[in-house]
């Protein structure tokens, strides 16, 4: 099993709907969070963390639940330019070695 | 200004051959990083330096060895190469400390052995 799971998609999203998708992963010892973006064959960019409490950055949100082990982000009124893959990211400690899921891509559509 | 860049954008080799990457951050980062994104799109750590120093090495086999002459360059050397070496390969770099989950990330080095 994977350290972290994704579903690779791809979610085909009309423009202006909401779309979410969930990352699990399998080390309970895991402490910390993110979610990268990555364009078609462009480098990944950190998007934004997960804190345990959830947390919202404009039209996204990302929530952890550590008893389920798994994190989400839902993005509200989707715009073209959000088309990507969306990379989960998990650290063990809070040190410097991430561990990435496989992506989840996410296509907005007119 | 380029934050972190990496040479060549493109290396297209033949099996047996031996060929460097090579990466350089302006960002006054003290961590460097090299990641390998095979075609199934895992980005998988592969080496972490810090401060000139080896501090993560993930199960890569010993024809790739990479080298840091300074804190602001980390390259990558193969030897042999193989055909399931062909891959993205990403450097990035991060500042150790509260943020160093935060990486930046180079464009990449498409790397294809035939």
């Amino acid at each position: 099993r994977k350290e972290v799971e994704q579903d690779p998609g791809p979610f085909n999203v009309p423009e202006g709907a909401t779309v979410a998708f969930n990352c699990t992963y399998s080390n309970s010892a895991s402490q910390s969070f993110f979610w990268y973006r990555q364009d078609c064959r462009k480098e990944p960019k950190l998007l934004m963390s997960v804190y345990s409490s959830g947390n919202e950055d404009g039209r996204f949100t990302a929530q952890l639940n550590r008893a389920s082990q798994y994190i989400s982000l839902l993005i509200r009124d989707s715009k073209l330019s959000d088309s990507a893959t969306y990379l989960c990211v998990v650290t063990k400690a809070a040190g410097n070695k991430l561990t990435f899921g496989g992506g989840t891509r996410v296509l907005v559509k007119p | 200004d380029t934050a972190v860049s990496q040479t060549p954008k493109y290396l297209v080799t033949q099996m047996g051959n031996d060929k460097s990457i090579k990466c350089e951050q302006n960002l006054g980062h003290d961590t460097m990083y090299w990641y390998k994104q095979d075609s199934k799109k895992f980005l998988k750590i592969m080496f972490s330096y810090n401060n000139k120093e080896l501090i993560i090495n993930e199960t890569v086999p010993n024809r790739f060895s990479p080298k840091s002459p300074d804190k602001a360059h980390l390259n990558l050397h193969i030897n042999s190469l193989e055909l399931g070496d062909s891959a993205v390969y990403f450097c990035a770099s991060s500042q150790v400390g509260q943020h160093s989950y935060e990486q930046y990330f180079g464009p990449g080095t498409r790397l294809t052995v035939t």
